[in-house]
């Protein structure tokens, strides 16, 4: 049973547009939403992260925006580079950490 | 500093054969984890262990078992690997902060 599901599987975007990836939890315990990047042949890396205190957080070009009603969080990238593609993963903290399924950004020059 | 290290990088292995993979980490922190990475599954927690002498159960533990004898070591062993464990392995650490700090990875092919 995946709890956090995440959409879409795969992204292209164009360099300067606007990345979008989306998670859903059903884990009402969750408390801490981190996004991790992965490069291929890499591990992954944290990138950025809320607490569900907060609708939005904001890091560079990084910004997660938080529904706690909605049990729903998403990464935006702006300004998108081809330096961004890779593999995001969003995950939620409870008594473990549980990720979502992976999103494969390319973003062509 | 290295951070986590692991090894293998990659394996290929014969289905009913013994491996062991390895990951160290010179952060000296506490807790530690394996995970698996699948296409479209994302990473799965196979087992973890908050402090060294004591380990748990992941989300997917069958067919592996692990140790943790020390703060720095976390081997990973397939008893008899079987051909549905083949993935990429991935070790993490977390000093018991939200973050968890995650190792290159071990690609195992099982035929």
């Amino acid at each position: 049973q995946q709890q956090v599901k995440q959409s879409p599987q795969s992204l292209i975007v164009q360099k300067g547009g606007i990345s979008i990836i989306n998670c859903a939890y059903e884990n009402t315990a969750f408390d801490y939403f981190p996004w991790y990047q992965q490069f291929p042949g890499k591990g992954p890396a944290l990138l950025i992260a809320i607490r569900p205190d907060v609708s939005e957080k904001k890091e560079g070009r990084f910004t997660i925006s938080f529904n706690k009603s909605a049990k729903q969080f998403s990464l935006h990238i702006m300004d998108s580079q081809p330096g961004d593609s890779a593999t995001y993963f969003c995950a939620a903290l409870g008594s473990r950490l549980t990720f979502g399924e992976g999103t494969q950004l390319t973003v062509n020059p | 500093i290295a951070g986590i290290t692991q090894a293998p990088t990659s394996q290929i292995l014969a289905a009913g054969r013994r491996m062991t993979l390895r990951c160290t980490q010179d952060m000296r922190h506490n807790a530690m984890y394996w995970y698996r990475q699948d296409l479209g599954l994302g990473l799965r927690l196979i087992h973890y262990s908050n402090t060294a002498g004591t380990t748990g159960k992941g989300e997917v533990p069958d067919g592996y078992s692990v140790s943790r004898a020390n703060t720095d070591d976390f081997p990973l062993t397939l008893a008899s690997a079987v051909p549905s464990q083949t993935s990429v392995y991935f070790c993490a650490s977390s000093d018991g902060a939200r973050e968890q700090f995650f190792g290159p990875g071990t690609r195992l092919t099982v035929l």
